[in-house]
């Protein structure tokens, strides 16, 4: 297994394109999590997936983002109409059972950039 | 959720040990105290978590408080690549288990 994958490593749009990444978890990983992450800030917290089910999503998450986790496994984060503003690094992170127990391993994340 | 203080910055030389404060006053008797770092570039890093205990693992020591309102991670002997920001993070197990970070402690390591 080689840990959490996500896709593209970069991305750079125009501002008001669509952009979709994509992260494949541990596979034995039941829960799925996705951040964000601005330069010299911490990483926010934006939803989670439990199998499929997506069971929380922050305030972060504007009705321009959606997020999927088909049958349990890989999962993808769309951004419709980007903004300058939604340049910043997105993580995913996957755990076995509760992250609260057991830790979370994270992806080296996707690095947007709307100019 | 319950928050954390950290110091912005700290600097260690090569090879002794360091030991990373963290301030949790509010801590809840469920909470974990977890520590991530983060590499330039890359995702955090799982390091270790404790909820009473002190613990030990391959990258380091956990020293817990009595009081639980603080604890102090312990890099044994600091090399190169652990300079790096180092989070600490209170988890509340529940139905979700994210992870609330804050800006964290930049380590700088000189050799």
């Amino acid at each position: 297994d080689t840990g959490v994958s996500q896709n593209p490593r970069h991305k750079i749009t125009k501002r008001g394109q669509n952009v979709t990444f994509r992260c494949d978890p541990i596979s034995e990983h039941n829960r799925l999590y996705w951040y964000r992450q601005t330069l010299g800030q911490g990483p926010e917290f934006l939803t989670y997936f439990q199998n499929e089910a997506q069971l929380e999503k922050s305030r972060l998450l504007s009705d321009r983002f959606s997020a999927e986790r088909p049958k349990g496994s890989f999962s993808t984060l769309e951004i419709q109409r980007t903004e300058q503003g939604d340049s910043a690094m997105y993580l995913c992170a996957s755990s076995f059972g509760a992250g609260g127990l057991y830790g979370y391993t994270f992806g080296s994340g996707t690095r947007l950039t709307v100019v | 959720d319950a928050k954390t203080t950290q110091p912005n910055s700290m600097e260690s030389n090569e090879e002794e040990p360091v030991h990373l404060p963290c301030n949790h006053s509010t801590i809840s008797g469920t909470d974990y105290i977890h520590w991530y770092r983060q590499l330039p570039s890359q995702g955090p890093e799982y390091v270790i978590h404790g909820l009473t205990s002190n613990v030990n693992n391959r990258m380091a020591s956990l020293a817990i408080a009595e009081d639980r309102k603080s604890s102090t991670l312990i890099l044994h002997r600091a090399t190169l690549r652990d300079a790096a920001v180092y989070y600490c993070i209170l988890s509340s197990p529940g139905a979700t288990n994210k992870l609330i970070f804050g800006t964290g402690t930049l380590l700088a390591v000189q050799p």
